[in-house]
């Protein structure tokens, strides 16, 4: 049983340009939440997606938008980079109703120049 | 504001100490508290503590809530090199538009 994978593991953009990040959720769960983890700092929650939806969304602006697919999995799109941008995105998928239970990508680190 | 305070931000000991983590918050709807180890990328699930003074353990960690001060612990007893992480503590909420607020976390690391 694969847990919850992401692509690409690491990525070097420059200011202004846009990224796509992507995340598979583990197998049987329907939601996908995305965190930005700045060097040094927790965790900070971006955006949950359920049946396609963005259902909740943290203080990140509007140039982070994201997208869930039929199969659950997600996409996290930023976009005219900041260098302030540079951090490891993590994906976390569990069930709607179980959120206690989240299990977390290895991340992707993006790095913007 | 929602807030998670952990402390230490960093600690250095031996193998064979003992080490207490602290977790503060100040958050509303509160559900539960979440204990994570960071090694490397992702955070893996150590405990979630939901009901005041019942402690949870496994193994060499445990890890207790006091729902009326607004804090947790975490405990490691005969820490090994391999404990060298950061521990994340979140407070996941009923309800707002951020349901797992986390902390800074607590750099611990572990010498021989």
């Amino acid at each position: 049983d694969a847990g919850v994978t992401q692509s690409p593991t690491h990525l070097i953009k420059t200011r202004g340009q846009q990224v796509t990040l992507r995340c598979s959720p583990k197998s049987g769960h329907d939601t996908v939440s995305w965190y930005q983890q700045a060097l040094g700092q927790g965790p900070q929650f971006i955006f949950q997606y359920y049946e396609e939806e963005e259902r909740q969304r943290g203080n990140f602006p509007d140039r982070f938008s994201g997208h869930q697919f039929p199969n659950y999995s997600s996409e996290l799109n930023v976009n005219a980079l900041l260098l302030g941008d540079s951090a490891l995105y993590l994906c976390a998928s569990s069930l709607l109703y179980d959120q206690e239970t989240q299990y977390f990508g290895p991340g992707t680190r993006l790095l913007v120049l | 504001e929602d807030k998670v305070v952990q402390s230490p931000l960093s600690l250095v000991v031996h193998e064979g100490d003992t080490v207490t983590l602290n977790c503060s918050y100040e958050v509303t709807n509160f559900r539960s508290l979440l204990w994570y180890k960071q090694e490397k990328k992702a955070p893996t699930f150590l405990f979630m503590l939901t009901s005041s003074g019942i402690e949870k353990k496994s193994g060499r960690l445990s890890s207790i809530l006091d729902k009326k001060e607004l804090f947790s612990i975490l405990n490691i007893t005969a820490t090994q090199t391999g404990d060298s992480a950061v521990y994340l503590c979140a407070v996941l909420r009923v309800s707002g538009n951020t349901p797992l607020v986390f902390g800074k976390g607590t750099r611990l690391s572990v010498i021989a």
